[in-house]
């Protein structure tokens, strides 16, 4: 129940095309999801967060799309360039629960085609 | 503004070596710090975490130790490194409280032999 499920794997877009992200958790208790970019060789850097009480967030080409009743969440990069080849995480974590630890999905390498 | 600072960049140890990795924090004061291991292609796991002095919590039991000598200082060891250890080892930090963003410092690449 601790678990987010992250989709999928790896991703390969065209230059301005759309990247999609997925996320999928269980445990009802989370309220805040944070995504986090990673490039290689470095640590991974808060890209975009959001709580349960919005259904979207946008920042530039960033969006997050929040599901609360299907428990789902997801990342869209518009107008997706080289420079955003990177591994994506989505987390989360619950208001009260350990210290506000984030419980990481697995990853998604992405990889855009000039 | 707030640095995070780990050391050494890069690792290489034999198997049955000891390991010391050491995290520092600048600009904040009694944050949480977290140690998270990456291995190759794969997510974070997250291996400690304090928020405090002396204060460690362990969120998966095996061959690391975590220690909090001082408020910004985060050491993760080993008395006996094995293969498995091998990874991208991670600290982070936030302010105390949850739901607050961590932030991650550039990591140190283990590779054990």
């Amino acid at each position: 129940q601790q678990q987010v499920k992250q989709s999928p794997q790896s991703l390969i877009v065209q230059k301005g095309g759309i990247s999609i992200i997925n996320c999928a958790y269980e445990n009802t208790a989370f309220d805040y999801f944070p995504w986090y970019q990673q490039f290689p060789g470095k640590g991974p850097a808060l890209l975009i967060a959001i709580r349960p009480d919005v259904s979207e967030k946008k920042e530039g080409r960033f969006t997050i799309s929040f599901n609360k009743s299907a428990k789902q969440f997801s990342l869209h990069i518009m107008d997706s360039q080289p420079g955003d080849s990177a591994t994506y995480f989505c987390a989360a974590s619950s208001y009260g629960g350990s210290q506000g630890n984030l419980i990481f999905g697995k990853g998604t390498k992405l990889s855009v085609k000039p | 503004s707030q640095t995070i600072h780990q050391w050494p960049a890069t690792l290489v140890q034999p198997v049955g070596s000891p390991l010391s990795l050491e995290c520092t924090v600048e600009g904040t004061s009694n944050p949480n710090l977290y140690w998270y291991r990456q291995a190759a292609g794969r997510g974070l796991q997250l291996l400690f975490y304090s928020v405090g002095i002396g204060q460690i919590s362990s969120e998966v039991p095996q061959n690391l130790s975590a220690s909090r000598p001082q408020d910004r200082q985060f050491i993760l060891s080993s008395k006996k490194l094995l293969l498995s250890d091998s990874g991208f080892y991670l600290c982070a930090w936030s302010v105390q409280g949850p739901q607050e963003t961590q932030y991650f410092g550039p990591g140190t690449r283990l590779l054990v032999l």
